[in-house]
């Protein structure tokens, strides 16, 4: 069975506090990880589509990398307006179906 | 503006009432979805559709049922709604593999 776990659930960061969310995950045959940002009342934004081990992907203050194992997004010097839930998700192989994590809520303080 | 355009935005029904969520996005995507988002649960895919006549079960169909006449509407339909069908509903579309997907703006169905 598919599982994304996210840590942690909640984070409360200073701005310009740089740090990372966690997405571990166990999938069969990944075709693709996926971060999505969700503002309250809102529907997700996507953001990045990671699909191999080593990958990267820039935008903005947001950077997210991939291991065979899990997919970190780190915030660097994050902003007020960079708080909102960020939700992981995957897609296994042979699957349009994917599993996602319940999210991390991050709020950053000015 | 690209848009996946969901109504109503907001719902009250009582148990058995039939009803139909819209969703109709403008970016000529072959891919579209439904999802439920729960406290503690997150999301769960529930339909999706690769094309037009083309519908699959997600991990929670049962329940709902979905049409796709046209490549622009994918509606969700619950033929008798219960109250665990209470929740917060989310269409999306995507180009493709889906693998960049759009979300709507959700849909709040409550049933008493």
């Amino acid at each position: 069975e598919d599982q994304v776990t996210q840590s942690p659930e909640a984070l409360r960061l200073q701005e310009g506090e740089s740090s990372s969310l966690n997405c571990s995950y166990t999938v069969s045959g990944l075709r693709g990880l996926f971060w999505y940002r969700q503002d309250p009342g809102k529907g997700p934004e996507f953001l990045f589509t990671l699909y191999s081990a080593g990958e990267e992907k820039e935008k903005e203050r947001l950077k997210a990398t991939l291991t065979k194992k899990e997919s970190f997004l780190h915030i660097t010097a994050p902003k007020p307006e960079d708080s909102a839930t960020y939700l992981c998700a995957v897609r296994p192989g042979g699957s349009y179906i994917p599993t996602f994590g319940r999210g991390t809520s991050l709020i950053v303080h000015p | 503006e690209a848009q996946v355009t969901q109504n109503p935005r907001y719902l009250i029904t009582v148990t058995g009432k039939k009803l139909t969520v819209t969703c109709s996005q403008n970016m000529n995507h072959e891919y579209m979805s439904w999802y439920r988002q729960d406290p503690g649960l997150g999301l769960r895919q529930i339909y999706y559709s690769m094309n037009v006549e083309v519908t699959d079960k997600g991990d929670v169909p049962e329940g709902y049922k979905v049409s796709r006449k046209e490549k622009r509407n994918f509606p969700l339909i619950l033929e008798s709604p219960s109250p665990n069908q209470t929740s917060l509903y989310f269409c999306a579309s995507g180009s493709g593999s889906g693998n960049t997907i759009y979300f709507g703006e959700g849909s709040w169905l409550t049933v008493v």
